[in-house]
């Protein structure tokens, strides 16, 4: 069961556009939403977060936003620069009790960024 | 002055031998993860520890059993390797519990069973 959900595999955008990625989720318990950034043969890096009591974060270029009604949420890169080509994760953070939480990924998107 | 190393980086090994890899962080992190990305890049939480004392365990195999010998170590022991345990595994750690912090990832270990 697929909790959370990047139902576009690839995106690709021209240097200095907007880059819209995409996550869909069934649980309406998940309490905060992650997106993090990988690079070939490395590990996934953090980008931005938030909570589900919000409807938007943003930091420099990044913006997450949140629809709970639509259990939805987006990334937007403003402007996109090759160097954001990477695979985009997804994740939700779900209580696993005794003060801990998991998270839960999606499958990831590739954003190809060309100049 | 890697944050989160990872021991070994590739893994080749035959059906049925018992291998280890090993995690590091240098963060002063609290809580460190195991992490599993199958073929089709799903990416999976196995267990989690928190100074030393295992806090997650997800169904996995008890073929699978991580150790933690200091809470800057957590080593990860699979007996029996099958076909299906061919993954990539990340280790991860973080400050506190709650994974809405931060999680650094090491650079994973891409394990092969033949």
């Amino acid at each position: 069961d697929q909790q959370v959900k990047q139902n576009s595999p690839s995106l690709s955008v021209q240097e200095g556009r907007i880059s819209i990625l995409n996550c869909d989720y069934t649980n309406s318990m998940f309490d905060y939403f992650l997106w993090y950034k990988k690079y070939p043969a490395e590990g996934p890096t953090f980008l931005i977060s938030i909570s589900s009591i919000k409807d938007k974060n943003e930091d420099g270029r990044f913006t997450v936003f949140l629809n709970k009604s639509a259990k939805h949420l987006s990334l937007h890169i403003v402007p996109s620069q090759p160097g954001d080509s990477a695979v985009y994760f997804c994740a939700a953070s779900l209580d696993y009790g005794g003060a801990t939480n998991k998270l839960i990924f999606g499958t990831g998107t590739l954003l190809a960024v060309q100049p | 002055d890697t944050a989160v190393s990872q021991t070994p980086k590739y893994l080749v090994t035959q059906m049925g031998n018992d291998k280890s890899i090993k995690c590091e962080q240098n963060l002063g992190h609290d809580t460190m993860y195991w992490y599993k990305q199958d073929s089709k890049k799903f990416l999976k939480i196995m267990f989690s520890y928190n100074n030393k004392e295992l806090i997650i365990n997800e169904t996995v195999p008890n073929r699978f059993s991580p150790k933690s010998p200091d809470k800057a170590h957590l080593n990860l022991h699979i007996n029996s390797l099958e076909l299906g345990d061919s993954a990539v595994y990340f280790c991860a750690s973080t400050r506190g519990t709650t994974s809405y912090n931060e999680q650094f990832f090491g650079p994973g270990t891409r394990l092969t069973v033949l």
